[in-house]
């Protein structure tokens, strides 16, 4: 079974819409890691979140901002305010205890931000 | 800044060819890995480092081998390059050494590797 699901393969929305991205993960442990990284067409995947199985809180920096919800296994990216430069491919990711600092990746989902 | 380079943007093989995609970091992270990238599949793991001279088998090791002398290089070789080899090839490298886990790993920009 997947252990990261992004289920959205793909997304269009017009310059200034709100959108969310939806990660949700598989895992037995009860200390595991969520990341988010984003891909632009350069194709250098960019470092955007890390948050650790014990921290629920939401977090927000500017216009993105991460629900993460342990009882469903989510962990969701919001943009508010889309622009064209959002425009990228997000990856959301795992890491657990047992498999070391290795990550399992999501599928990505690609974003299009249309002007 | 963190910086994880990688020795071409654009490779074009032959099959049969052997292949080395080289990386480089230059934070002085213990750790580093090998991704592919595949449209639908994301990226997998094919192998990592945690150390000079010592490797571990990822997700997809098959067809590949590496190699890590120095503790800022990591080298991906296919020994025998295949068209099924034909992806998207990116390296990552992560502080702090073994026995801490879920540190952030830093991505170089890939390589694009064609084997025809």
């Amino acid at each position: 079974a997947q252990k990261v699901t992004q289920a959205q393969t793909e997304i269009s929305v017009v310059e200034k819409e709100d959108v969310t991205l939806d990660c949700v993960y598989e895992t037995r442990d009860t200390t595991y890691y969520l990341f988010w990284y984003k891909q632009p067409p350069s194709g250098e995947l960019v470092f955007l979140i890390r948050r650790n199985s014990f921290d629920e809180q939401n977090e927000i920096s500017g216009r993105y901002s991460w629900n993460f919800q342990k009882s469903t296994s989510s962990f969701n990216f919001t943009i508010t305010a889309s622009q064209v430069v959002d425009s990228a491919v997000y990856f959301c990711a795992l890491s657990e205890m047992e498999y070391g600092n290795k990550l399992v990746f999501g599928a990505g989902t690609i974003l299009r931000v249309k002007s | 800044d963190v910086k994880v380079t990688q020795s071409s943007r654009y490779l074009v093989k032959r099959t049969g060819e052997k292949v080395f995609l080289e990386c480089v970091q230059d934070m002085d992270h213990e750790n580093m890995f090998w991704y592919r990238q595949d449209p639908g599949l994301g990226l997998r793991l094919i192998y990592f480092s945690y150390d000079v001279k010592m490797k571990e088998k990822g997700d997809i090791p098959e067809g590949y081998s590496v190699s890590r002398e120095k503790k800022e290089r990591f080298s991906l070789i296919l020994e025998s390059a295949s068209t099924n080899q034909t992806s998207m090839y990116l390296c990552a490298s992560s502080f702090p050494p073994t026995g801490v886990r879920g540190e952030t790993q830093y991505f170089g920009p890939g390589t694009r590797l064609l084997v025809l």
